[in-house]
């Protein structure tokens, strides 16, 4: 167990709608990661914060959006979904940007 | 830019067999290198790290891994595969400025019983 926590862990809805992923990072991390995993991209690095700032963005659509809390949750938002949006969608944290990340378990998004 | 290239696909070995995965990197000033471990259906997993210092480093699990700045490589590697070390392996980079990690496509590991 990392300690990065991930809900919901399956996610299933249909193309055009809109849903929201959560994650809380481990205690005390302050740099939160998000990925999306799918069988023909591999591993996509999306966006990154730090303490509650935006600090990078990769290979994002604009029909996605994240943002880090105060309390450092985070939450990356996916509308107009369409059905190449299915993936596995992984939160990271580390204690500092660049550190070693520790991953939570993913979230399976399934768009019908 | 900062990236790595990891040049398999996928590595089979036999159980009992010397393990290596292959990893060369390309960074501007001093490498952070990573290498991490997926299994099925989980999320990644940190194995080791280099900062500095040996060239050869420790990690989780019996594995290693060896700077070649020279070669600008870091190669993964375990003396003897287990069938349980079957997985998904990622080398990564840290990106300088924001420090991002920039992660290879990945190489599946099989270990044959």
């Amino acid at each position: 167990d990392s300690g990065v926590t991930q809900t919901p862990k399956h996610l299933i809805t249909a193309t055009g709608q809109r849903v929201t992923l959560r994650c809380s990072p481990r205690s005390g991390d302050l740099s939160v990661y998000w990925y999306q995993q799918s069988l023909d991209q591999g591993l996509q690095f999306l966006i990154q914060y730090y303490n509650g700032e935006e600090r990078a963005k990769g290979n994002i659509l604009e029909r996605f959006s994240a943002q880090q809390f105060p309390d450092l949750h985070s939450e990356l938002n996916l509308s107009s979904l369409e059905l190449g949006d299915s993936a596995l969608y992984f939160c990271a944290s580390s204690v500092d940007p660049g550190d070693e990340q520790y991953f939570g378990p993913g979230t399976r998004l399934t768009v019908t | 830019a900062q990236s790595v290239a990891q040049p398999e696909d996928q590595v089979n070995v036999a159980e009992g067999n010397p393990l290596t995965v292959k990893c060369t990197y390309s960074v501007s000033g001093n490498p952070y290198l990573f290498w991490y471990v997926q299994y099925p259906n989980r999320g990644l997993q940190f194995l080791l790290k280099y900062i500095t210092g040996d060239n050869l480093v420790k990690g989780s699990y019996g594995f290693e891994a060896e700077f070649n700045k020279s070669q600008t490589s870091f190669h993964l590697k375990k003396p003897s595969a287990l069938v349980s070390d079957s997985a998904l392996y990622f080398c990564a980079v840290r990106v300088k400025g924001n420090n991002r990690l920039a992660f290879g496509k990945g190489n599946q590991v099989v270990v044959i019983p």
